[in-house]
């Protein structure tokens, strides 16, 4: 069956540091370009950032909200991708969804709360 | 960066009306436009992709169309499961923008 799960959400401090992973199961994983995207509380849709395979050159790209204190990276040896965040800011609270913009379901998301 | 525009931003229908979404691009984006349904509490799910290809197991009730700025996604007639909000979203290029949801609600 085809999955994405996130994990890796929580509670965090302003300044502070997390690391999100998006396991994927049921599709071939390593041809696939895997992009974040979060949501704020009662807010739309916001495309944060993506990792291309390998075969295409593994490059990423981001947000500008983003851009310089989250990084992506895969292990398709793991079928993971991870989400580095790093100096959070209260607005990066929201629920963040791996997907491949593609056929493949989206995971349930997993919630980020960036608070003093 | 490609700008997103949907309208309305949210519309009131009955059960068993037409509804039809507008989602317009800043520039031309060919037909590189998802359409996305979400509900309260649960991930979006791709209705449309490609402008106009409804994904499987997805009711032929919804279609979309159009290419280049201009994009329709129309629901022909209104279920009870189809009050949600919708998205529609660019794959033309980074950033991959989102359009800024259409909810719809219960007449």
């Amino acid at each position: 069956e085809v999955h994405l799960v996130e994990s890796g959400g929580g509670l965090v401090k302003p300044g502070g540091s997390l690391r999100l992973s998006c396991a994927a199961s049921g599709f071939a994983f390593s041809n696939a370009w895997m992009s974040w995207v979060r949501q704020a509380p009662g807010k739309g849709l916001e495309w944060v950032g993506r990792i291309k395979s390998e075969t295409d050159g593994g490059t990423t790209d981001y947000a500008v909200p983003v851009k310089g204190r989250f990084t992506i990276s895969r292990d398709d040896s793991k079928n993971t991708v991870y989400l580095q965040m790093n100096s959070l800011k209260t607005e990066d609270t929201a629920v963040y969804y791996c997907t491949t913009f593609g056929k493949i379901p989206w995971g349930q998301g997993t919630l980020v709360t960036v608070s003093p | 960066d490609i700008q997103m525009t949907q309208s309305p931003s949210s519309l009131s229908a009955s059960v068993g009306d037409r509804v039809t979404i507008t989602c317009r691009a800043s520039q031309s984006i060919s037909t590189y436009l998802n359409w996305y349904q979400q509900k309260p509490g649960k991930a979006p799910k791709l209705l449309i992709y490609a402008a106009s290809s409804l994904q499987s197991e997805v009711p032929s009730t919804f279609s979309g169309s159009g290419s280049g700025t201009d994009f329709t996604l129309t629901i022909s007639s209104l279920q009870p499961e189809d009050f949600a909000t919708y998205y529609c979203q660019q794959s033309y290029g980074p950033p991959l923008t989102f359009g800024q949801g259409t909810k719809v609600e219960i007449k």
